[in-house]
This record gives structure tokens, sequence and C-alpha cells, in this order.
């Protein structure tokens, strides 16, 4: 079966710094979904790549998937306080209907 | 369109006891999936309705759980016999096609 490996787990980071989370699969990816999760709440979507070697932005948070389509990497560009929150990795297995796997997240705080 | 629903955001429940969970999806989305998540992990899919039909179901949707579609609308998931291992986030997403889905905020249930 497929999994999805998010590292770091965790992260910290001051407000105005960039940092990078990435996303390793255990197969090919045919989708790989970004979602945002506050504690507590739902998931909102952030991007979905599905080409290798596709790369999508959406203000200050890019994010890639590389050319064999195993790995993908978000990044996010002079941090602020409202990026903090949980970041998941999501992917939909090869033959599935549609429903996703997902890693266990990277959880980010952002120093004022 | 108000987005994806759930009902009720928060539910606490004794042992034992039987609880249901209520999700109205985007109205013109005709796939509806439930997920279940615990502290630290990634959203675990539980069942996917096409209108609705029941099409999938994961192997972590024991023989207490049940879950409906009537009508291909709004859905619901029903947990009997409670146990403190099904304490966890259930969350509801829908989709047109099977890409693009929109998650609820999910309901917060804790088992004592």
């Amino acid at each position: 079966s497929q999994e999805l490996e998010q590292s770091p787990q965790s992260l910290i980071v001051q407000e105005g710094k960039n940092l990078t989370i990435n996303c390793t699969s255990s197969k090919t990816l045919y989708g790989l979904y970004w979602y945002k999760q506050k504690y507590g709440e739902g998931l909102i979507f952030l991007m979905m790549l599905q080409k290798g070697g596709e790369e999508k932005s959406h203000e200050k948070i890019t994010a890639k998937l590389d050319e064999k389509k195993q790995q993908s990497s978000l990044h996010i560009t002079a941090s602020q306080p409202s990026h903090a929150g949980i970041y998941l990795c999501g992917a939909s297995p090869g033959g599935s209907q549609g429903n996703l796997i997902f890693g266990k997240g990277t959880k980010l705080s952002v120093k004022p | 369109d108000t987005g994806v629903s759930q009902n009720p955001r928060h539910k606490i429940t004794k042992r034992g006891q039987n609880v249901t969970f209520r999700c109205d999806p985007i109205s013109e989305h005709n796939r509806l999936y439930w997920y279940r998540q615990t502290l630290g992990q990634g959203p675990e899919f539980l069942t996917y309705f096409q209108n609705e039909a029941q099409l999938e179901k994961s192997r972590l949707l024991s023989d207490r759980f049940s879950a409906e579609r009537p009508k291909g609308s709004f859905s619901t998931l029903e947990i009997q016999r409670t146990e403190q291992g099904d304490s966890a986030m259930y969350l509801c997403a829908s989709s047109w096609t099977i890409y693009g889905y929109t998650f609820g905020s999910g309901t917060r249930l804790t088992v004592v």
C-alpha cells in the first residue's frame, strides 16, 4: 500500500523566515494535494499537483512535484503568524475511487 | 453554496451509547467521503458514496459503523455501542469529480 511521509513533523520559525515542508511517497503519485488544518477544524485546500515537475503558487506558498512524481515540497516565503497550522499532504492511490491517503502532517508555529 | 456542513461540531457520549453524525455536502457534488482523524495523525478514509450508492468501505469501518446517503444528498454516519477508541474527529468531504475535494469542519467525538 502507498504511504506518505512528511518532514519535519514540527517546525517553529521566526516571523519573516522562509520554510520548506516535504512529502515523500512510497509509490508514484497520481495526484498530490496540500491542505492546511487549524487545530480542531477541517482541512482547507491549498493546491493540487499532477504532472512531474509541476509547480504552483498561491500568495506566498509554492508547491512543487518532482519529475519522478514521488516527492513534493511546500515552500512558504516570509512566514506570518497566519501561516501557523498543520500542513497535510494527501494523494490518490492508484486505482482508488478518489479517496485520499494522507501523511501525518507537519505542525508549523510562527513566532511573532 | 455554504460549503460542506457537518453537525454536530462536538459530541460527548458515554461508552456503549450510539451516536449519529450528519454531513450536508455542496449541493452539486455527487461524491461524498467520510474520514476519521485521531490526534497527531492524518485523516484516514472510511467510506465513499457516489450519489446514493456506497461504493467503497475501508477495513477501518467495523460492523458498529454504518453510513447512509439517502437520495444522494446529505449523509449520516452512525456508530453503535461506542468505544473509547472511537474518539476522533470525523470529517466529511464532497466533490464533483475524483479531484477537488472540499472538507467540512468535522465532528469531534469524545467517548467517556
